[in-house]
């Protein structure tokens, strides 16, 4: 299975400061098809996840503009611009490029 | 409004069944691929099964192969997960979600495996 690593697990932002989040895949997520199926999921305090990017870059529709994704083959970056108070929770990067799918161990974002 | 309701959850025994639905409303379910996700608690996610449109197609994680069924009715909008011979380390919250991208997410159900 194709292991997915972020960094940091934790991290205690200032409000209005940047944050970046990493995601590393043991393979290239690559598709055959030429796409790179790279998620980002939100999970706020006691919800379920919400998808925020999709196919590494493409921000999911509602998604404030602060969010943003990048990054090819085996490294993957999360930012958010300007840190506010709602976006405090869990961020999971997904794969769905090989079987099975598989996800990041999650980063806990916190305010400090 | 896409909407994904879980049900069926609760605590069992271990080795025992259960059976949780999904209720689909707010777009054409008969289009996509559905997928089960869990939770255990305090933990992250874990990608379980999915079944593409028409239920020809299913795919499990190791884990649960030979034990846990993925099912759909198209006439319902209804995705179904039947467990069963189930171990303590299924507890978790259950999500159904929409598609091969994961796009729409269920508030979840919770299943207890515990004696």
């Amino acid at each position: 299975d194709v292991v997915m690593t972020q960094s940091p697990l934790s991290l205690p932002v200032t409000l209005g400061q940047p944050a970046s989040i990493s995601c590393r895949s043991s393979q290239s997520l690559v598709h055959s098809d030429g796409n790179t199926y790279l998620f980002w999921f939100q999970q706020r305090p006691g919800q379920s996840p919400r998808r925020l990017i999709y196919n590494v870059s493409n921000r999911d529709s509602g998604v404030p503009d602060r969010f943003s994704g990048s990054g090819s083959g085996t490294d993957f970056t999360l930012k958010i611009s300007r840190v506010e108070a709602e976006d405090v929770g869990v961020y999971y990067c997904m794969q769905g490029t090989h079987w099975p799918p598989t996800f990041g161990q999650g980063t806990k974002v916190e305010i400090k | 409004e896409v909407h994904l309701v879980e049900s069926g959850g609760g605590l069992v025994q271990p080795g025992g069944s259960l059976r949780l639905s999904c209720a689909a409303s707010g777009f054409t379910f008969s289009t996509y691929w559905m997928s089960w996700v869990r939770q255990a608690p305090g933990k992250g996610l874990e990608w379980v099964a999915n079944i593409n449109q028409d239920g020809s197609e299913k795919n499990y994680v190791d884990s649960v192969k030979g034990r846990f069924t993925i099912s759909r009715d198209n006439a319902k909008n209804s995705l179904y997960l039947q467990m069963n011979s189930l171990r303590a380390e299924d507890t978790a919250v259950y999500y159904c979600a929409r598609g091969s991208g994961y796009s729409w997410w269920g508030q979840g159900t919770l299943v207890t495996v515990s004696s």
